[in-house]
């Protein structure tokens, strides 16, 4: 079981908008930054948005990410099929001492 | 371009030690923390545990007894050791990097490797 929360599957059709959910607490989302990554199966999971909202030289301005008390959000716009893939958020907990990750969810484009 | 590569790992039988190594080419070295994670079969991603740029070291509570990380920065090159490995340690490893900004945030996973299958079976 994660310690951050995602739903394990999101989709929408090309062009569309879809946002995907990260909820934690206190000791990390709340009091930390926020990573989401992006994920195909049998390659190297890249860096997608840093520190709640920043994009990494090369992401497109369609992927942003933002956050709220203890929830972040990964916001995709005008969806294309390469979009498909895993996306995960994650964050240092404090509590834990240790860097943590949600369970990843499966973005499907219709 | 930052690449990581990672080797080692494989087909292991229980009780038997799991070792990694990950080289770090076209960048730095130093000035950086490195982190193992890895992926279970059909599961999300669980950190392993970092060295950072100062050689301090934290480990995932859940696996601290049986791992060790190290490192060798005359190759470049850090490591994983996770010992008594059972089925459950099946899994996709990956070794990746995180820096520090300016604002002394550390920004974990900004360069990834592609990851090595290590499977644990008698």
């Amino acid at each position: 079981q994660s310690v951050l929360t995602q739903p394990p599957s999101a989709s929408g059709t090309p062009g569309q908008r879809v946002t995907i959910s990260c909820s934690g607490s206190s000791s990390n989302i709340g009091n930390n930054i926020v990573n989401w990554y992006q994920h195909l199966p049998g390659t190297a999971p890249k860096l997608l948005i840093y520190t709640d909202n920043q994009r990494p030289s090369g992401v497109p301005d369609r992927f942003s990410g933002s956050k709220s008390d203890t929830s972040a959000s990964l916001a995709i716009s005008g969806l294309q099929s390469d979009d498909e893939a895993d996306y995960y958020c994650a964050a240092w907990d404090d509590s834990l001492s240790g860097w943590v990750f949600g369970g990843g969810t499966k973005l499907t484009v219709l | 371009q930052v690449q990581l590569e990672q080797w080692g790992g494989g087909l292991l039988k229980p009780s038997e030690t799991l070792s990694l190594t990950c080289g770090v080419y076209g960048g730095s070295f130093s000035g950086y923390f490195w982190s193992w994670i890895r992926q279970s079969p059909g599961k999300g991603l669980e950190w392993i545990g970092e060295i950072n740029h100062t050689g301090f070291i934290n480990y995932n509570p859940s696996l601290k007894s049986r791992v060790t990380i190290s490192v060798d920065r005359s190759k470049d090159q850090f490591s994983l050791k996770l010992s008594s490995v059972t089925a459950a340690d099946t899994a996709v490893y990956y070794c990746a990097r995180g820096r520090i900004t300016i604002y002394g945030v550390v920004i974990r996973g900004d360069y990834w490797s592609q990851g090595s299958l290590v499977t644990v079976s008698s």
